[in-house]
């Protein structure tokens, strides 16, 4: 059962524009949310994170949202560049107190081309 | 520039063999996780150390596979015997401590190919 989900394997967007990537969670002790970028035959590289006490985290491009009640999280990226194609996954962490943080559970991952 | 080194890049083998796979975590990281990419299933973890103990392995197969920490310096990855649906790419990531998600640095990744 996944407990991070993202629906859309692929998407492809015109340089300039938004990206919207989109990820649903299942798990509601996840209290901290992470995305990372994957470039082929590289690991995945941290790209902005956000805790479940804020709703938006910003930097420079890229803007991740996270709707609790929805238990939803989307990055935005404006402007899109063709340097931005990559996979990119969604990550969250729960904490479970006494027990210890659970390490980071990953969505499948969505394939962003930025076509110029 | 810190990285992680994960060895070797490739491995091709026969249905049945011992794979072993290495990480060499980033001097200073107190955590190391082991993931396996897969098309269908997208980042799973397979194991979680801390200070060279397991937290948790519980995304492992017990019966094929382990994980251990031999030194600060080095973890592996021991698939004993392989199966073709083992064939994924299997990455090491190191981390300063469970906590300190932005540290955490992840390995080009181990490809293997079970026939």
């Amino acid at each position: 059962d996944q407990q991070v989900k993202q629906n859309s394997p692929s998407l492809s967007v015109q340089e300039g524009r938004i990206s919207i990537l989109n990820c649903d969670y299942t798990n509601s002790m996840f209290d901290y949310f992470l995305w990372y970028k994957k470039y082929p035959a590289e690991g995945p590289t941290f790209l902005i994170s956000i805790s479940s006490i804020k709703d938006k985290n910003e930097d420079g491009r890229f803007t991740v949202f996270l709707n609790k009640s929805a238990k939803h999280l989307s990055l935005h990226i404006v402007p899109s560049q063709p340097g931005d194609s990559a996979v990119y996954f969604c990550a969250a962490s729960a904490n479970f107190g006494g027990a210890g943080r659970r390490a980071l559970t990953f969505g499948s991952g969505t394939r962003l081309q930025v076509q110029p | 520039d810190a990285r992680v080194t994960q060895t070797p890049r490739h491995k091709v083998t026969e249905m049945g063999q011992e794979v072993t796979m290495r990480c060499q975590p980033i001097l200073g990281h107190n955590t190391v996780f082991w993931y396996r990419q897969t098309m269908m299933q997208g980042l799973e973890l397979l194991a979680y150390f801390r200070n060279r103990a397991p937290l948790d392995d519980s995304g492992m197969p017990k019966d094929r596979f382990s994980a251990e920490m031999p030194d600060a310096t080095l973890a592996t990855l021991k698939i004993q015997p392989s199966e073709p649906r083992d064939s994924a790419v299997y990455f090491c990531a190191s981390g300063l401590d469970p906590d300190n998600f932005e540290s955490y640095t992840f390995g080009s990744g181990t490809r293997l190919t079970v026939v």
